[in-house]
């Protein structure tokens, strides 16, 4: 159980383009989910805390306009970069927290993006 | 803001051979939960061991055990009988209860044949 996926897991695009990253739990309803991204060698940074059927909540420096968040069910959130630049080239991972487990998050396999 | 500190970048073991990693935090709260994750090359997240800052007794998981000094805030990882599929990044997360994880900036643990 607790299983999350992600879709692609690697894409490639050319800059100025917009990329939509799925992240979804499969077997459970994920109250919350987080967007993380990782550079090469470095560690996992949160970008985004998005809770179903509100707002995302943004970390500091992270650009609300460049990283859309949609979070519209208990099973699914969206990351949209819109108009890629080769600095956003990276990995970006997303996990899932339920109300029931409340001490733990369960990560997808994250997806590689890589801007042109 | 909570953060956490891994002092290692890289470490090594010789197969067979017990290694700990380091972790030390800061935090505020008095209720919270620390994790050492393993990232093998896929770059899956995968959780080892999960200890609750609440609970006095350190957890362990097979090979895997923890050293938690919750005075010192310390939580180190200690692997015994290093295998070469140990092999990967380490990272140590805190997290306050139903929020969000803070990572470490990792330890690349090398287990040598």
């Amino acid at each position: 159980g607790a299983v999350v996926s992600q879709h692609p897991s690697w894409v490639i695009c050319k800059s100025g383009t917009s990329v939509k990253i799925e992240c979804r739990s499969l077997d459970f309803q994920a109250t919350t989910m987080f967007w993380y991204r990782q550079f090469p060698k470095q560690s996992l940074m949160l970008m985004a805390t998005s809770n179903e059927g509100s707002k995302a909540t943004y970390e500091q420096g992270v650009e609300k306009d460049k990283f859309l968040i949609n979070h519209a069910s208990l099973t699914l959130s969206t990351l949209t970069v819109t108009s890629a630049h080769p600095e956003d080239s990276s990995f970006y991972i997303c996990s899932a927290q339920t109300r029931e487990v409340y001490n733990e998050q369960f990560f997808g396999p994250g997806t590689r993006l890589t801007v042109l | 803001a909570q953060t956490v500190t891994q002092s290692q970048p890289e470490m090594s073991v010789q197969e067979a051979e017990t290694v700990t990693l380091s972790c030390t935090y800061d935090t505020s709260e008095n209720n919270y939960y620390l994790f050492w994750y393993k990232q093998p090359p896929s770059r899956q997240m995968i959780l080892v061991i999960r200890q609750e800052a609440y609970k006095q007794q350190n957890a362990t998981e097979n090979r895997f055990s923890v050293n938690f000094q919750k005075a010192a805030k310390s939580f180190s990882l200690k692997i015994s009988d290093s295998q070469l599929g140990d092999t990967a990044m380490y990272f140590c997360a805190f997290m306050k209860l139903h929020n969000d994880m803070r990572f470490g900036a990792g330890t690349r643990l090398t287990v040598k044949p």
